[in-house]
């Protein structure tokens, strides 16, 4: 069974400083996909970033990057230069072999962005 | 490119009544998926489809819990009769065999009093 695990249930950080929220996962797969959505107030899951378990390098897509370390299985997401618009639920998932296409999802962060 | 489409946005019912819910994926995805997101925890998938056909229900409480997706486009989710513990938002996504993200809609917010 796939479990995704996030440990932190509330962040806060200042305005244009950058945060990691953690996210470790657990599979017998050797193909898998890990992914970070973020969920602001008004309840849509945004894709933020895609790593897949076979990509040497680590995934950026602009303010965000993703810490994979596959040995240790974790996948953190780092946002980089905080913005107030940054407030919202962040949920780590992944996409596993044995599972199918299916998400399975950790319990999410809260991330407060202070100005 | 229009994103998922669902609706109603938000839904208050009582327990025992039915309600049912639309999502229309982007064009093109042949995959849709529901998911159930109670309050404070991350989704659970419901069902996944694959064009018109069942991927995966094993999470779908049958004796309650139904969908389609006759055309293999837009497909409903219905809930008959809805209990106290099906509050929660209803999030439909959507993917293509080309990229494997899911792309997420907008969600149905159920409040069963």
């Amino acid at each position: 069974a796939q479990k995704i695990t996030q440990t932190q249930p509330g962040m806060f950080v200042q305005e244009k400083e950058a945060v990691t929220l953690d996210c470790t996962y657990d599979t017998s797969d050797p193909s898998y996909g890990l992914f970070w959505y973020k969920q602001p107030s008004s309840g849509e899951m945004i894709f933020l970033i895609y790593q897949g378990s076979y990509d040497q390098q680590n995934a950026t897509e602009g303010r965000y990057s993703l810490n994979f370390q596959k040995a240790r299985k974790s996948a953190n997401l780092v946002i980089s230069a905080s913005q107030l618009g940054d407030s919202a639920m962040y949920f780590c998932a992944m996409r596993g072999g044995s599972a199918g296409n299916m998400l399975t999802f950790g319990g999410g962060t809260r991330l407060m962005v202070k100005p | 490119e229009a994103g998922v489409a669902q609706s109603p946005r938000y839904k208050i019912i009582e327990k025992r009544q039915s309600v049912a819910f639309w999502c229309n994926p982007i064009s093109g995805h042949a995959t849709l998926y529901w998911y159930q997101q109670i309050l404070g925890q991350g989704p659970k998938l419901l069902i996944q489809f694959q064009n018109n056909g069942v991927v995966d229900d094993s999470q779908l409480p049958k004796d309650r819990f139904s969908a389609e997706r006759l055309k293999g486009v837009d497909s409903t989710l219905k809930i008959q009769p809805a209990k106290l513990e099906d509050s929660a938002v209803y999030l439909c996504a959507s993917s293509s065999p080309l990229v494997d993200t899911q792309y997420f809609g907008p969600g149905t917010r159920l409040t069963v009093l």
